[in-house]
């Protein structure tokens, strides 16, 4: 099956740093999602994103699917952005999300 | 905006015993999931349902777990007899074109 991984694993920051997480995936991919998962355990859906660029608030995302990876961009972040960040990818003939690794963020005041 | 929702969002059990984990999916949605994540792991995938019909099922998915619509709106994930190992954040999804998921039940098993 495919694999998803991302990096880095950890990451902290000072708020209002800026930082860039990546998603690679072994195979092509019919579509990609972003996800923060708050500290309450929540899975937010922040972006849909099977190729191009969108952008929302501080938050943006880019997807080379021909290159089997995604960015995930924070600009000057705050505190309420710490958590993990996941990316996930529909693949192949199946509709279910498969999930990465994740990254945790932890945004220091 | 719509969401998904689930109850309970908290569920202790003693092992053995049968718990039913249930799922109000958004209205216009097609397809519906279960997923799991085991405290500090990544989210894992246990089933797929379209159609009135498992579509997809992970190894995870044995056959101590079952799936239904009991009612044609609610979404239900039941556990047989659960097992320490059961002990997880729950969540379910539904999807039409990308997938929105529920706050989770965490079942713990003790």
């Amino acid at each position: 099956g495919i694999q998803v991984e991302q990096s880095p694993p950890d990451l902290i920051l000072q708020e209002g740093a800026n930082s860039t997480l990546r998603c690679n995936f072994s195979d092509s991919v019919n579509n990609l999602q972003w996800f923060h998962q708050n500290p309450w355990g929540q899975l937010i859906n922040l972006f849909y994103i099977p190729s191009g660029t969108k952008q929302n608030g501080r938050l943006s995302a880019t997807t080379v699917a021909t290159e089997r990876y995604s960015l995930l961009y924070i600009s000057s972040s705050q505190t309420t952005d710490s958590g993990v960040y996941f990316c996930a990818v529909y693949g192949g003939a199946t509709n279910k999300l498969i999930f990465g690794t994740g990254t945790l963020l932890a945004v220091q005041p | 905006e719509p969401e998904v929702t689930q109850t309970p969002s908290h569920q202790v059990t003693q092992m053995g015993q049968e718990v039913i984990l249930r799922c109000v999916p958004i209205s216009n949605h097609l397809y519906f999931y279960w997923y799991r994540q085991i405290l500090g792991q990544k989210v894992e995938f246990l089933v797929s349902f379209y159609n009135n019909e498992i579509s997809e099922k992970s190894e995870i998915f044995d056959d101590q777990f079952s799936v239904e619509r009991p009612d044609g709106s609610n979404f239900t994930l039941k556990i047989r007899s659960t097992k320490l190992e059961d002990s997880a954040m729950y969540f379910c999804a539904t999807s039409l074109g990308s997938a929105c998921f529920g706050p989770g039940t965490r079942l713990t098993v003790t």
